[in-house]
């Protein structure tokens, strides 16, 4: 069974630019959810979908982030504009609907610095 | 007060030892506790979850968890170089996970 997978790896772009995230999350998984560590710092939630909805999205930072999943499936997460305190390893996770057990599985991350 | 508090480390024991990682929480009503394994510059890794009171083993891993204090910790038995990672703590608030920092675990040969 696939894990969990994200897109790309690494992403260097420069300030004001805009970049997307992609994550699949693993085959039947209605949860997902996007995370993200800057350096130096613990791992820190940005927001959850279940399906297609967003159940929780009280980690995002400011409305220069925004995270879709169209359709139940894999999700985006776009940044525009990308600043420099933007720079980090975004994870993506997925779990299974049980909320009182909720595993949750993560991706490889993508790197992004922002110059 | 951090939510999730670990010791940074890094904890350095000899090879064949017991590594003995431990991890507080602030959040009295907090239900489900895990321990994730990253190795550098790859993904967390779940090794142990855990629910109740007492202790959960899981071959050379055994999760120790005691809610009236708050804590939860994790024990490796016949330690191996390979072990050599960050051993991140987790609590679930809500739906989502709360990290703790990690602390940094070094196997000696």
């Amino acid at each position: 069974e696939a894990g969990v997978t994200q897109f790309p790896s690494h992403s260097v772009i420069e300030k004001g630019q805009t970049v997307t995230l992609r994550c699949d999350p693993i085959s039947g998984h209605d949860n997902l959810y996007w995370y993200r560590r800057v350096m130096g710092k613990e791992i820190k939630f940005l927001l959850h979908f279940v399906k297609e909805s967003k159940q929780d999205e009280s980690g995002m930072p400011n409305n220069r982030f925004l995270a879709e999943r169209t359709g139940g499936t894999y999700s985006t997460l776009k940044v525009q504009p990308a600043e420099l305190e933007d720079s980090g390893v975004y994870f993506c996770a997925s779990s299974q609907g049980n909320w009182d057990y909720n595993e949750q599985f993560f991706g490889p991350g993508t790197r992004l610095t922002v110059l | 007060q951090k939510e999730v508090e670990q010791n940074s480390g890094p904890l350095s024991v000899p090879e064949g030892a017991i590594a003995s990682l431990n991890c507080t929480y602030s959040d009295r009503v907090s239900q489900s506790f895990f321990w994730y394994r990253q190795y550098s510059g790859k993904s967390p890794e779940l090794i142990m979850s855990i629910y109740s009171n007492g202790d959960k083993e899981d071959g050379r891993f055994t999760a120790q968890l005691n809610k009236a204090s708050q804590y939860v910790s994790l024990l490796i038995r016949d330690s191996q170089p390979s072990d050599s990672a960050t051993y991140l703590c987790a609590v679930i608030r809500g739906q989502n996970f709360v990290f703790g920092p990690g602390t940094r675990l070094s196997v000696l040969p």
